[in-house]
C-alpha cells in the first residue's frame, strides 16, 4: 500500500538557519509527490510539486525538493529560513488515480 | 478569485445533533474532496467527487453524506454526531487532469460536546 512518512514532527531552527524536512514514500509506481505547508488557522497552500525531469524542482516562498528515487525520499530544503515560515508542512503523494496520501505532518518552529 | 470557500469556520455541536458543512468552489473543478485533520495524523480522506452526480467514500466514511448536485458545491452532512467526529475539515478540490495539486479551503473546526 502507498504510504508517506514524515519522521520529524516537530523541528526548531533559528532564523537564518538552513532548513531540511524529510519525506518518505512508498509507491510501487513512478510517484507524483507534493509538498504543502498550512499556516495556523489556514488550509494547506502548494509549495511545490515532482511530477518527472528535473530531480530537484523549485517552489515558493524559496524552496525547494529533491527527488531521490534509490531513497525513495522527497526532502524539502530552504537555505535561509524566515520567522514567517513557522508552519506545518505536509508531504503528500498521489496514488495515480484521485486520490492523495498525506503524511503526518512535520512543525517547524523559528527562532528569532 | 476565491477558490475554495468553507463555512461556517467553528461550530459547537451536541451528541446526536446533526449539521451541513459546505463547501464551494468557483474555479470549475471537477473533482472534490472532504478530508478530516486530527492532531499527529495527517489528512484523512472523508468522501470525494470526481464530477456532479459521482461520489465516492475515502478512508474514514463512516458516520458522513456527502452530495454533488452541481460542479460548484460539494457539502459534508453530519448525522447523529459524535465526540469523535470532533476535527478540524477542509475541503478541497482540483481540475480534470490526474495528479493536480489540491485548492484547499481554510477549513471548518467542529466541536462535538
Amino acid at each position: 500500500a502507498q504510504s508517506v512518512t514524515q519522521p520529524d514532527i516537530h523541528i526548531t531552527v533559528s532564523e537564518g538557519a538552513s532548513l531540511e524536512l524529510r519525506c518518505n514514500y512508498s509507491y510501487g509506481a513512478t510517484p507524483y509527490l507534493f509538498w504543502y505547508v498550512q499556516s495556523p488557522g489556514q488550509g494547506l497552500q502548494l509549495l511545490l510539486k515532482y511530477f518527472s525531469g528535473d530531480t530537484l524542482v523549485q517552489g515558493i516562498k524559496g524552496f525547494e525538493a529533491e527527488f531521490k528515487r534509490s531513497q525513495s525520499s522527497f526532502n524539502l530544503r530552504k537555505p535561509s529560513v524566515h520567522w514567517s515560515d513557522a508552519a506545518e508542512y505536509f508531504c503528500a503523494v498521489s496514488s495515480g488515480t484521485y486520490k492523495y496520501i498525506f503524511g503526518t505532518g512535520t512543525r517547524l518552529k523559528v527562532l528569532a | 478569485n476565491a477558490g475554495v470557500t468553507q463555512t461556517p469556520k467553528f461550530r459547537i455541536l451536541k451528541i446526536g445533533q446533526s449539521m451541513t458543512l459546505q463547501c464551494t468552489q468557483d474555479m470549475n473543478h471537477n473533482y472534490m474532496y472532504w478530508y478530516r485533520q486530527d492532531p499527529g495524523m495527517g489528512l484523512k480522506l472523508i468522501y470525494y467527487s470526481v464530477g456532479a452526480g459521482i461520489t465516492d467514500k475515502g478512508e474514514v466514511p463512516n458516520g458522513y453524506n456527502v452530495s454533488r448536485s452541481t460542479t460548484e458545491d460539494f457539502p459534508l452532512r453530519l448525522e447523529l454526531a459524535a465526540p469523535s467526529q470532533t476535527s478540524v475539515y477542509f475541503c478541497a478540490s482540483s481540475p480534470l487532469e490526474y495528479n493536480s495539486p489540491l485548492h484547499f479551503g481554510n477549513g471548518t473546526r467542529l466541536t462535538v460536546t
